[in-house]
């Protein structure tokens, strides 16, 4: 079975500080892709990224950047210098090779003041 | 527009009503998914469609919904005889490649449906 855990349920910061958005996953499946989506107040998710479970290699887009340790299952999630329009809820999920087992986390709120 | 469109953005249903959701995929997109998100929820899967062809309807809650997607393009997600616990926002996301290719999902706004 397939599971994504997303502990922190709200988190709040202040514009500037940067934040990381944790996600801890379980599957029995050798190939697997990890996503990280995006829903802002519009309700559309947004695609964030996409990683296969053979890359582990960190990625760095702008001020945001994932970190994913297959030793712990995490594929994490950090916003550097926090801005209010990233306030959305941000979902982790996994899926398997074919998209149609796809499992979302609970998201995580995050609310950037300012 | 170029992205998924969803119609009605909200729907106010009483009990025991039957409701009709509609999803316009993003041109060209072969596969077609439907998403139940309860409030505070992550979305669960409903159901999936390769153009016209439903071919994992596991997630259906129950004989009451159905989904249909006839000519490949757009896809009605049909509740029948709504119970409040159908409240929630769907989802349809739809992407390009046919199953066995992952990709990711383009999602639209959803409908949000209350039950009363």
């Amino acid at each position: 079975a397939q599971k994504v855990t997303q502990a922190q349920t709200e988190i709040s910061v202040v514009e500037k500080e940067d934040v990381t958005l944790d996600c801890v996953y379980e599957t029995r499946d050798t190939t697997y892709y990890l996503f990280w989506y995006k829903q802002p107040p519009s309700g559309e998710l947004v695609f964030l990224i996409r990683r296969n479970s053979f890359d582990e290699q960190n990625e760095i887009s702008g001020r945001y950047s994932w970190n994913f340790q297959k030793s712990t299952s995490s594929f994490n999630f950090t916003i550097t210098a926090s801005q209010v329009v990233d306030s959305a809820v941000y979902f982790c999920a996994l899926s398997g090779y074919n998209n149609n087992d796809m499992r979302f986390g609970a998201g995580t709120r995050l609310t950037v003041k300012p | 527009g170029a992205g998924v469109s969803q119609s009605p953005r909200y729907k106010v249903a009483k009990r025991g009503q039957d409701v009709a959701l509609r999803c316009d995929p993003i041109s060209g997109h072969v596969s077609l998914f439907w998403y139940q998100q309860a409030l505070g929820q992550g979305p669960e899967f409903l159901t999936y469609f390769q153009n016209e062809a439903q071919l994992d309807k596991s997630g259906l809650p129950s004989d009451r919904f159905f989904a249909e997607r006839p000519e490949g393009s757009v896809s009605t997600l049909k509740i029948q005889r709504t119970q409040q616990e159908d409240s929630a926002v769907y989802l349809c996301a739809s992407s390009l490649p046919p199953t066995g290719v992952n990709s990711p999902l383009h999602f639209g706004n959803g409908t949000r449906l209350t039950v009363t």
